[in-house]
């Protein structure tokens, strides 16, 4: 039963609009990410937060932006979204940055 | 960058069978998970190892950070063990970055 949640399930939307995805965990965790599925289907991280500090940003483009209100909440903006902006985004959470990793159910973003 | 090599990409097994799923790495990984794609498209946590094995119903993992692999075998397989299993390993650098192999896809058949 996961405790990574994860809004919207599924978002379309037409190319340089502005969206973002919502995450919460209720497991107290400290660490939050967001994973991106590429086109082959692997999982890449693009960011990951301990309390509520930018710990990695994998060279994501400018136009993503996590928003850290609280430890348990990691939001995603994507301003002016491009097609290959298209994927599934992972958000996750651990408890601390040395620890196993839990993941929500994605956001499937189609960009059109 | 890191590698994960996961093999095979794709398994079939009879019921009541087991076989061997391997994840190999290119540099030296600090820890391990193992998860399973469901259905709806979650992933579950299967295993999460810095050493050794553990064992979990039919389920069982290991992992040898010094040889660079991890295994997870399944036995006496059962219909709802079909799935994408996927490896995910991390190194000492900051920051937990999982690196994922691509999936090893499991097929059990009656």
């Amino acid at each position: 039963e996961t405790a990574v949640f994860q809004t919207p399930n599924y978002h379309v939307t037409q190319v340089g609009n502005e969206v973002s995805f919502n995450c919460k965990q209720t497991l107290g965790h400290d660490t939050m990410y967001w994973y991106k599925q590429d086109s082959k289907k692997l999982l890449k991280i693009m960011f990951s937060y301990n309390n509520k500090q930018l710990i990695v940003n994998e060279t994501v483009p400018r136009r993503f932006s996590p928003q850290s209100s609280d430890k348990a909440h990691l939001n995603l903006r994507i301003k002016s979204v491009e097609p290959e902006d298209s994927a599934v985004y992972l958000c996750a959470s651990s408890q601390t940055l040395n620890t196993e990793v839990f993941f929500g159910k994605g956001t499937r973003l189609t960009v059109v | 960058g890191d590698q994960v090599e996961q093999s095979p990409s794709a398994l079939s097994l009879h019921e009541g069978t087991g076989s061997a799923l391997r994840c190999n790495f290119t540099t030296t990984m600090r820890a391990v998970q193992w998860f399973r794609k469901n259905s709806r498209g979650s992933l579950i946590n299967l295993f999460y190892l810095a050493s050794g094995t553990k064992e979990n119903g039919r389920l069982k993992s290991a992992f040898d950070s010094k040889e660079r692999y991890s295994t997870l075998h399944i036995r006496d397989a059962q219909l709802e063990d079909s799935g994408t299993y996927f490896c995910a390993a991390t190194t000492n650098s900051a920051g937990n970055k999982l690196t994922f192999g691509i999936g090893t896809r499991v097929l059990v058949r009656p």
